[in-house]
């Protein structure tokens, strides 16, 4: 099946400071999600970004298809930019299930 | 706005018992997910519907059921809890590729 490798796993941040988080995968995907998890659980859509470069706000998100990777930036971080951020693929057609990175766990200290 | 709804999200049981968990969206969303999410192993895939009554087995299936009577609900049922099935569940919906997750259901296994 589809591997799909997240780094760092782990990142500790100044409030303020620019970050760049990582996703491959191992072969070609229909879809290609970022997420946020928050301290209380909750998994909040951040991007749906197959190919392309997509932003909002202090994030951004580019997917190269044919390199099998994406990146996610974050600028000028927040406190409230702590949690975990996944990456996930489509296992085949749109709308099947996700398999997920396992994860960068983000900390942004004031 | 989009909007899936769990029906408890932190739930104490005893080994042995019969357990529902509920799972709602008011999207009118055809797909519909179970995941399970456990500390170095990330989100694993239980079950996932593509439509009423219809269901699909995940990666980790043994010891759960599940139920879509409806288009809008969609039920993760341990049959007999087990210790092993302490764990963040996480129900999600999509329609055109893009998950949206409900904010999880904290399940403690006594």
């Amino acid at each position: 099946g589809i591997q799909v490798e997240q780094s760092p796993p782990d990142l500790i941040l100044q409030e303020g400071a620019n970050s760049t988080l990582r996703c491959n995968f191992s072969d070609s995907v229909n879809n290609l999600q970022w997420f946020h998890q928050n301290p209380w659980g909750q998994l909040i859509n951040l991007f749906y970004i197959p190919s392309g470069t997509k932003q909002n706000g202090r994030l951004s998100a580019t997917t190269v298809a044919t390199e099998r990777y994406s990146l996610l930036y974050i600028s000028s971080s927040q406190t409230t930019d702590s949690g975990v951020y996944f990456c996930a693929v489509e296992r085949g057609q749109a709308g099947t299930a996700l398999i997920f990175g396992k994860g960068t766990t983000l900390s942004v200290s004031s | 706005d989009v909007k899936v709804t769990q029906s408890s999200r932190y739930l104490v049981k005893r080994t042995g018992e019969k357990v529902f968990l509920e799972c709602v969206q008011d999207m009118d969303h055809e797909n519909m997910f179970w995941y399970r999410q456990d500390p170095g192993l990330g989100l694993r895939l239980i079950y996932f519907s593509y439509d009423v009554k219809m269901k699909e087995k995940g990666d980790i299936p043994e010891g759960y059921s599940v139920s879509r009577e409806k288009k809008e609900r969609f039920s993760l049922i341990l049959e007999s809890a087990s210790t092993n099935q302490t764990s963040m569940y996480l129900c999600a919906s999509s329609l055109d590729g893009t998950q949206y997750f409900g904010p999880g259901t904290r399940l403690t296994v006594l």
